[in-house]
């Protein structure tokens, strides 16, 4: 069965420091692979999604970067942080082809002070 | 106006209770995700679809394209169901890339 990790759970980090949380899926390959962004009270919002190795689409502009270094590894990152980083990151996944079900990480929750 | 709308944004009722909860959306869509977040921040994907009806247990999700609306219902609603519920949608150019509701946040009472 597949799965889909992230890490760290939590993270507190001062501003202007760097940032790296990833996510891995088992049991599957070539996932379509997606990081979103919860700000406090706020609605999801999708930042990135990748087709394959090295394949990143951005969906609006910020301070935050991803990559995917292998097919089941998804990073997101940082070179430094700002307050308006803060907020509950999840990855997600899904089968390559149109009107599959996206499957969810635990998420990271992220505090930047 | 955002692309999906959900009503109510928050809901509290009794156990026990019929919950339906809607919603809206603007685009063009091939398919609406219902996704419940639980109080930990975890998501768990409840329905895909794409016309009529479908229905787990408990919860019954319909959907009316060209009224380019759905519901989401809950029968014997229970404390555990305590949860936000998230309406989601693809956008045109890209079925898999969704675009979320603000989320219902449903509180059941003992």
């Amino acid at each position: 069965s597949q799965t889909i990790h992230q890490w760290p759970a939590t993270l507190v980090q001062p501003v202007g420091s760097p940032l790296s949380l990833e996510c891995t899926v088992e049991g599957t390959s070539n996932p379509n692979l997606y990081w979103y962004r919860q700000a406090a009270g706020r609605g999801l919002q999708l930042l990135f999604y990748s087709v394959g190795i090295g394949q990143i689409s951005s969906e609006v502009p910020q301070n935050l970067s991803a990559s995917r270094p292998q097919d089941r590894q998804f990073i997101l990152s940082s070179k430094k942080l700002l307050l308006s980083d803060s907020g509950f990151y999840l990855c997600a996944w899904s089968v390559d082809t149109n009107q599959e079900t996206q499957y969810f990480g635990p998420g990271t929750r992220l505090l930047v002070l | 106006k955002n692309e999906v709308e959900q009503s109510p944004q928050n809901l509290t009722a009794q156990e026990g209770e019929f919950i339906t909860i809607n919603c809206s959306y603007s685009v063009g869509i091939s398919a609406l995700h219902w996704l419940q977040q639980h109080p930990g921040g975890g998501i768990v994907s409840l329905f895909m679809l794409s016309s009529g009806k479908k229905k787990h247990g408990r919860l019954i999700a319909t959907i009316n394209i060209q009224e380019k609306h759905s519901s989401l219902h809950i029968t014997a609603s229970h404390p555990r169901d305590s949860a936000v519920y998230i309406c989601a949608v693809p956008r045109i150019q890209g079925a898999q890339k969704l675009v979320f509701g603000q989320g219902t946040r449903l509180t059941i009472n003992p």
